[in-house]
């Protein structure tokens, strides 16, 4: 199961499948751009980032791609896995604060066994 | 591995009372911030604190919030006088900022319920 395109709230796939999370930023200023996963009750947890020169960057089963084109940002998870089951963010950050980061809308993802 | 550690990880507190939020961040690190998340909702930035002086703060930080940064490891956030409305999972951050990036190192959180 993938989602493309659209951000959702929610997204349930099944183990093994990939995964696409979307996300929309609004500041085209932005400089830098991170994925953090966020489990019950813990603190966000960085995931991957990547810088506004570039458009694309793999980490392990990870990655990040960017369009500043339309201000779209996705994480791409690869045969994903039960303990991927999170809430996933999109954050941006201008280069004037390096450390402020505006968080998107959060998308809920469901790893079904 | 290093961690920033909070406490209480959950308080409870009457409407118009003062709390304070201790948070120990990593010890290398340089750049210290609060963030708060209402229940189901997105992140959001309240402050960012460095070289002993507030750089940056949101539209939320306003005159009944303070950070301090009492010795060289904790790093406090103080609400004066609780509203309802302050009732929200408070994070705090910290990165270490040689290479200037974004990452920021979360803590577990504290859950603050106004009552």
């Amino acid at each position: 199961g993938e989602s493309v395109g659209l951000h959702l709230p929610t997204l349930s796939v099944q183990e093994g499948d990939n995964s696409i999370i979307n996300c929309a930023y609004s500041n085209s200023a932005s400089d830098y751009f991170i994925w953090y996963k966020q489990e019950s009750g813990k603190g966000p947890q960085f995931i991957i980032d990547i810088r506004s020169n570039m458009d694309k960057r793999q980490g392990q089963r990870v990655t990040v791609l960017l369009n500043k084109t339309v201000k779209h940002l996705s994480l791409q998870i690869a045969a994903t896995q039960p303990g991927d089951s999170a809430v996933y963010f999109c954050a941006e950050t201008p280069n004037t604060n390096a450390g402020k980061s505006t968080f998107g809308d959060g998308t809920t993802l469901t790893v079904k066994p | 591995e290093p961690e920033v550690t909070q406490t209480p990880s959950h308080q409870v507190t009457q409407m118009g009372q003062e709390v304070i939020l201790r948070c120990v961040p990593i010890s290398n690190h340089l750049y210290f911030y609060w963030y708060r998340q209402i229940l189901g909702q997105k992140v959001e930035f309240l402050v960012s604190f460095y070289n002993n002086e507030i750089s940056e703060k949101s539209e939320i930080f306003d005159d009944q919030f303070s950070v301090e940064r009492p010795d060289g490891s904790n790093f406090t956030l103080k609400i004066r006088s609780t509203k309802l409305e302050d009732s929200a999972m408070y994070f705090c951050a910290s990165r270490f900022d040689r290479m200037n990036t974004g990452e920021l190192f979360f803590g577990e959180g504290s859950r603050l319920t106004v009552l």
